[in-house]
């Protein structure tokens, strides 16, 4: 039971470089969603998606771009990183949103923008 | 939008002593209320969760409480153990903002043997 996976794992990059963030999950869960953890500010979503090729803004969207051809896949990609954007990024499925779905998270994604 | 403050930012407390975190949150037609666990290296892992209509709930060692009157919920962990170190979410959500799931900032806990 593969679960949920997240690569890379760390990542470190330049100030203006792309970078994508990768998150597959083998239950065929209809919800995926990107977060970001950050000390003080607990975590905060940044995009999710109800189905393949359905994706919205969270709360804080800005700088990132997401896509969701297949079911499985939801990849996070900062299409020019700032400094801002060092943090760590955690990708989450679940069954259902109707207001009671557990959320089921990757190991996350340690990014350093220098 | 929603906004959960969650308190303390960090608990020290002696193995078999009980911990306690609280949240407040200002929306008050939210509903849905979870607290996630996440141990060192890891992501979240659901815990507990406790929903409007009802006033606590208790799992083994774990039990929520929610005052929807004051807006506020609490995790109760007794006979601490160090295996409960981690770092602790709340978070509450509503149906008519979407569902969305709004995280407290979140509280390390650190039980001494």
């Amino acid at each position: 039971d593969a679960g949920i996976t997240q690569s890379p794992r760390y990542k470190i990059t330049e100030t203006g470089r792309q970078v994508t963030l990768m998150c597959h999950q083998t239950w065929s869960h209809s919800y995926m969603f990107w977060y970001r953890q950050d000390l003080g500010h607990g975590l905060r979503l940044i995009y999710y998606s109800a189905a393949a090729d359905i994706t919205d803004k969270g709360e804080v969207p800005d700088g990132y771009v997401v896509s969701r051809s297949k079911t499985e896949n939801f990849p996070l990609t900062l299409e020019s990183a700032t400094r801002s954007q060092t943090s760590v990024y955690f990708c989450a499925s679940s069954v259902s949103w109707a207001n009671t779905g557990e959320l089921f998270f990757g190991e996350g994604s340690r990014l350093t923008v220098l | 939008g929603e906004n959960v403050e969650q308190h303390p930012s960090t608990l020290s407390v002696q193995e078999g002593d009980s911990a306690v975190i609280k949240c407040t949150y200002s929306d008050s037609a939210s509903n849905y209320f979870p607290w996630y666990k996440q141990e060192l290296g890891k992501g979240p892992q659901l815990i507990i969760d406790i929903r409007s209509n009802v006033g606590e709930k208790k799992d083994q060692r774990i039990a929520v409480t929610l005052n929807k009157t004051a807006k506020h919920f609490s995790l109760h962990i007794t006979e601490t153990q160090p295996e409960d170190s981690a770092v602790y979410f709340c978070a509450a959500s509503a149906k008519a903002a979407g569902n969305k799931l709004t995280f407290g900032g979140g509280t390390r806990v650190l039980v001494k043997p």
